[in-house]
């Protein structure tokens, strides 16, 4: 258990609503993730953080925007969600193992935009 | 050519046979190679990390990384049925980690 935690674990909403999700971390790590999980697609990284008010773009970032205002949590803003962003968002941080490149992953949240 | 690339299977494997994955990436640059196991409706949990060529061994598995040849593999020997889950490979590119898609793997009682 990396102590990550995601809330809300899951939310069916209507299309062109706002929706935020929430990673939380405990263990003070410097690098957080949110990544999309989709049939046929694998897992795609979406926004990252390498610090408190640090962040940068993944391969599938349109659509989507990411705030960080403490180490712990990481939040994951859809301003007008849409029916293609349905999906199992992971959040994952860096942390250490054998080196500080191994990723541990939260539970997931399942969104459902309708 | 994607980054990450595997076989989606499902591979099928006898109980207790080696199971044999495999995954190519394109990014020669690339330092940190990683398995993840992945349950149906879990989340991935890291099961080995690779970051030189040559095989490294933990209990029943064994990653196999060649550099040269863009290439790295998972072997599971003696499956067993909770074995059973989808494979992720991952390659690490600066400050992320890309993963492939994945490969079903399904042992057979």
């Amino acid at each position: 258990d990396a102590g990550i935690t995601q809330s809300p674990r899951h939310k069916v909403t209507e299309t062109g609503t706002p929706v935020t999700l929430r990673c939380h971390q405990t263990e003070n790590h410097r690098y957080m993730y949110w990544y999309r999980q989709d049939p046929g697609h694998g897992l795609r990284l979406i926004h990252y953080s390498y610090g408190v008010k640090d962040t940068d773009k993944g391969e599938v970032s349109d659509g989507y925007s990411v705030s960080r205002s403490k180490t712990e949590d990481f939040l994951l803003t859809l301003e007008s969600a849409t029916s293609s962003q349905t999906s199992v968002y992971f959040c994952a941080i860096k942390g250490l193992a054998e080196t500080t490149d191994t990723q541990y992953f939260g539970p997931g949240t399942r969104l459902t935009v309708l | 050519q994607k980054e990450v690339e595997q076989n989606s299977g499902p591979l099928s494997v006898p109980e207790g046979a080696i199971a044999s994955l495999n995954c190519t990436y394109s990014d020669r640059g690339s330092q940190s190679f990683f398995w993840y196991r992945q349950y149906s409706g879990k989340s991935p949990e890291l099961i080995m990390s690779i970051y030189s060529n040559g095989d490294k061994e933990d209990g029943r598995f064994t990653a196999q990384l060649n550099k040269a040849s863009q290439y790295v593999s998972l072997l599971i020997r003696d499956s067993q049925p909770s074995d059973s889950a989808t494979y992720l490979c991952a390659v690490n590119r600066d400050d992320k980690i890309i993963f492939g898609k994945g490969t079903r793997l399904h042992i057979l009682p």
